[in-house]
């Protein structure tokens, strides 16, 4: 069984630009959550899918956006990076209509 | 609106004695709640939700609806049980997780 992979594990960006992250579920798993955890802080609730849908938004702007493919992976885009977007990015998966998630090691994003 | 809370930042022990972590929650529903665990160099994992009622690890909390708490307790700690606890709600339809800022827990020897 393969776990949750993120890609890339670090990322350096300068303010302005965009940037994508990329995330495989869980084999089995049809949904999945991004998380953003600043240095200090909790992980915070970004946006989740479910069969390519998007099944709820926590409090972050439009720039911030995903897709999720049919394999169920997904992707994070982040558009007009801002330095406060620094931070670990976390993708979990579950099956579909669980709150048990499965966590990848997270892409570190930093914005000079 | 959800909200956890975890009082401490930083908790220390020693090999051997009782661990509490504290757990507050602000919810205005029935809320499900969740204890995440990151060992060193590991990726956070599920340590116990509070509607399976299982032990982990030696590890149990308890639902307590009337003081909204759900506290993570082990009645003697061990080395390996140091690491960065986050415990963690969920309410409504769409799984959301709302997570407190953690407790680094160290177990001395």
């Amino acid at each position: 069984e393969t776990g949750v992979t993120q890609s890339p594990t670090h990322l350096i960006k300068t303010r302005g630009q965009q940037v994508t992250l990329r995330c495989s579920s869980q084999s089995g798993h049809n949904t999945v959550s991004w998380y953003q955890q600043a240095l200090g802080q909790g992980p915070q609730f970004i946006f989740q899918y479910y069969r390519e849908e998007e099944n709820g938004r926590g409090n972050f702007p439009p720039r911030f956006s995903g897709l999720q493919f049919p394999n169920y992976s997904s992707e994070l885009n982040v558009n007009a990076l801002e330095l406060d977007d620094s931070a670990l990015y976390l993708c979990a998966s579950s099956p579909g209509g669980q709150a048990k998630l499965f966590f990848g090691s997270g892409t570190q994003l930093s914005v000079l | 609106a959800q909200r956890v809370t975890q009082p401490e930042k930083l908790l220390s022990v020693f090999k051997g004695a009782p661990v509490e972590l504290k757990c507050n929650y602000s919810y205005s529903g029935s809320p499900e709640l969740f204890w995440y665990v990151q060992y060193s160099r590991q990726r956070l994992q599920l340590l116990l939700r509070h509607i399976s009622r299982e032990s982990i690890k030696g590890f149990t909390a308890d639902l307590n609806k009337g003081e909204t708490s759900f506290h993570l307790k082990k009645p003697f700690a061990q080395e390996e049980d140091s690491a960065m606890y986050y415990c963690a709600l969920s309410g409504g339809s769409n799984y959301k997780l709302t997570f407190g800022k953690g407790t680094l827990l160290t177990v001395n020897p």
